[in-house]
């Protein structure tokens, strides 16, 4: 089965800090990853679409000076959170896009990055 | 606005039941109906998936209902386990798009 990884599973940080989150398709190769943001009980939000590259797509409100996202490979994808600040504490999660055939498309979720900003 | 509504919000089963979740759709341009479960602290696992060319598909205990006319889909587990006890989301996306839109999550708790 396809498979996604995240990098840290967890962290903590310092307000003001930067932190970086990896995603990788293991056994297959993503054109397009998501990022998702979840907070507790809650349904997961996307964040952005990024496209191996080309520069990510944005949902709206979401600021992409803050969460930079770097689609580096067919393979990885990065989200940096800058200056982190304790309102950005939440569950991240990536998923990486498999198209199959007569165009449609499977997406695999990675184990997700819980981030706590003090 | 939330183009895919999910019922229940929660749902308690006992264990050997059977555990139904509803989810309506607006757009009738979707055409992937995939639903995912999540346990606390990990990332969404994908379940089962349909498609509107079928009206239902089975996958061990897990079965999608499709009533196309209705825009509803349904996820049912059949002999509900204690190992089911997740959050489930259903989602939808159209033919060619890969993003996902998703249901707000029922979270189903099977008692021993």
């Amino acid at each position: 089965g396809a498979v996604v990884s995240q990098h840290p599973s967890r962290v903590i940080c310092k307000s003001g800090t930067s932190v970086k989150i990896e995603c990788r398709s293991l056994d297959f190769q993503a054109t397009t990853m998501f990022w998702y943001r979840q907070f507790p009980k809650q349904s997961l939000m996307l964040m952005a679409t990024s496209n191996e590259g080309s520069k990510a797509t944005y949902e709206q409100g979401v600021e992409k000076d803050k969460f930079l996202i770097n689609h580096a490979s067919l393979t990885l994808s990065t989200l940096t959170v800058t200056s982190a600040h304790p309102e950005d504490s939440s569950f991240y999660i990536c998923s990486a896009n498999i198209r199959q055939g007569g165009s449609y498309n499977e997406q695999f979720f990675g184990p997700g990055t819980r981030l706590t900003v003090l | 606005q939330q183009q895919v509504k999910q019922s229940p919000q929660s749902l308690i089963v006992q264990k050997g039941g059977i555990s139904i979740i509803n989810c309506a759709y607006e757009n009738t341009a979707f055409d992937y109906f995939p639903w995912y479960q999540q346990f606390p602290g990990k990332g969404p696992a994908l379940l089962i998936a349909i498609r509107p060319d079928v009206s239902e598909k089975k996958e061990g205990r897990f079965t999608i209902s499709f009533n196309k006319s209705a825009k509803q889909f349904s996820l049912h587990i059949m002999d509900s386990q204690p190992g089911d006890s997740a959050t489930y989301f259903c989602a939808a996306s159209m033919l060619g798009y890969s993003t996902l839109t998703f249901g707000k999550g029922t979270m189903l708790l099977v008692s021993p």
